[in-house]
Order: C-alpha cells, then structure tokens, then sequence
C-alpha cells in the first residue's frame, strides 16, 4: 500500500531555514507527482508546490517563490521541502502528499502524516 | 487574487443530506478546475474523498458523492453519520496551481 513517512517535528529560530523529508513505499515513486501542503494551527490547507520525481521539475505557489526548494533522491525514494528565512508564520504542520493518478497536475491523494514546524526565537 | 470560497459552517441532523460547495469569487466552477475534496478531523492529515468533480476515491463509501451545482462545485453526503463530523476542503486546480478553500466546519446533531 501507498505509504509516506515523513521527518520529525523541528523547532527553528527566525531567518534559519528547515529541510522536511518524505519517504515513498508501496510505488514507483518517479511516476507521481508529490504535492507539499502546510497547515497552521487552527487553520485550512495551503498548497505550496509540487515536484515531479523523475525530471525535478517543480512549480509553486507565488507566495513561496524564492524561498522554497523541492528536491528528491531516487535511490532512496525519498522527497524534501526546504523552506528558508522562516518567520513565525511558517509555523505550521507540514504535509507532503502524492498525486491520486500519474497525469501531470493530478490532485493530491495520498498523505503523509505531517511534520510540525515550529518558528521560535 | 482568486479566492476559493465555502461555507464556514454547516449542520446536519444524523440521517440527513447536506451540500457543501466551493465557489470562486469572479467565475464559474467548472469540471476545468478538476474540483477536488478532502475530509479532515482534528489531528489528522486529510483524507481524500472525491476527485475531477465526482471521482470517489479508494474506499470512499458512495453516500459520498460530488458535482457541479450551477456554478459552484458540491460535495453531497446523504445519511450523514456521527463520524461524518469533520472539516471538509475543497481544491480547484487553477492552471498549474492549486487553490484550497478555507474549508467548511460540518456538525452532525
């Protein structure tokens, strides 16, 4: 079955920056899509980007441009999310979550169980 | 900046139908969007529900069901159930992006 096990809760000081990771089983993980989408506390769904695990192509929400990065390791069938120059808004739980079918900008169907990112001085 | 709208809240009595729709704030909602559902309670990551408008997903059960009410999407739950108390997001794919609703708050009493 589809599983995605995501990194440990992390606690970061304003201006650092923090790398989630995301560890695919249960499928060929270069042929879909992994979506990222974070939740602040008490609050909805933010989709920030997504990355195609074959080619590396990426694309993002405008909101996040220039200070998000999406990379992946194959070999290991594992997706990362770096976000940099954290603020106390980044402060959220982090979800990455996989493409329902393998068509390009197919929605989100599968999830991780989130990683909670907190923003503290 | 587009904005995805839903209500903020809404009841229904165990047994009952409600609708729940996602909206945009200057055009109409079509299958275009490939409108998209998910469900979620409190300490969970969500869960997908319906998919490009009125696809269920894996092991949604079928009084779970999606459309395209006029010019809004619509997520219909017939015989809603106790459990069926959750947040519940819709998604509408903007050309390239994807835009989450603020969600709607569903109570079952």
């Amino acid at each position: 079955q589809v599983q995605l096990v995501q990194s440990g809760a992390e606690v970061k000081k304003p201006g650092a920056s923090v790398k989630v990771s995301c560890k695919a089983s249960g499928y060929t993980f270069t042929s879909y899509d992994i979506n990222w989408v974070r939740q602040a506390t008490g609050q909805g769904l933010e989709w920030m980007g997504w990355m195609n695990p074959n080619s590396g192509n990426t694309g993002f929400a405008q909101k996040f441009q220039g200070r998000v990065t999406m990379t992946r390791n194959t070999s290991i069938s594992t997706a990362y999310m770096e976000l940099s120059s954290l603020r106390s808004e980044d402060t959220a739980v982090y979800y990455c979550a996989r493409a329902i079918t393998m068509i390009r900008g197919a929605p989100m169907g599968y999830w991780g169980q989130g990683t909670l990112v907190t923003v503290s001085s | 900046q587009t904005i995805v709208t839903q209500e903020p809240s809404f009841s229904v009595s165990p047994g009952g139908t409600v609708t729940l729709t996602c909206g945009l704030t200057s055009v109409s909602v079509s299958t275009t969007y490939y409108p998209t559902w998910y469900q979620q309670t409190p300490g969970q990551a969500p869960r997908t529900l319906i998919y490009s408008t009125n696809t269920r997903s894996s092991g949604v059960p079928d009084r779970f069901s999606g459309s395209i009410l006029g010019n809004k999407a619509a997520l219909t739950i017939t015989g809603a159930q106790a459990d069926d108390e959750s947040d519940y997001y819709c998604v509408l794919y903007m050309g390239s992006v994807w835009v989450f609703g603020g969600g709607t708050k569903l109570t079952v009493l």
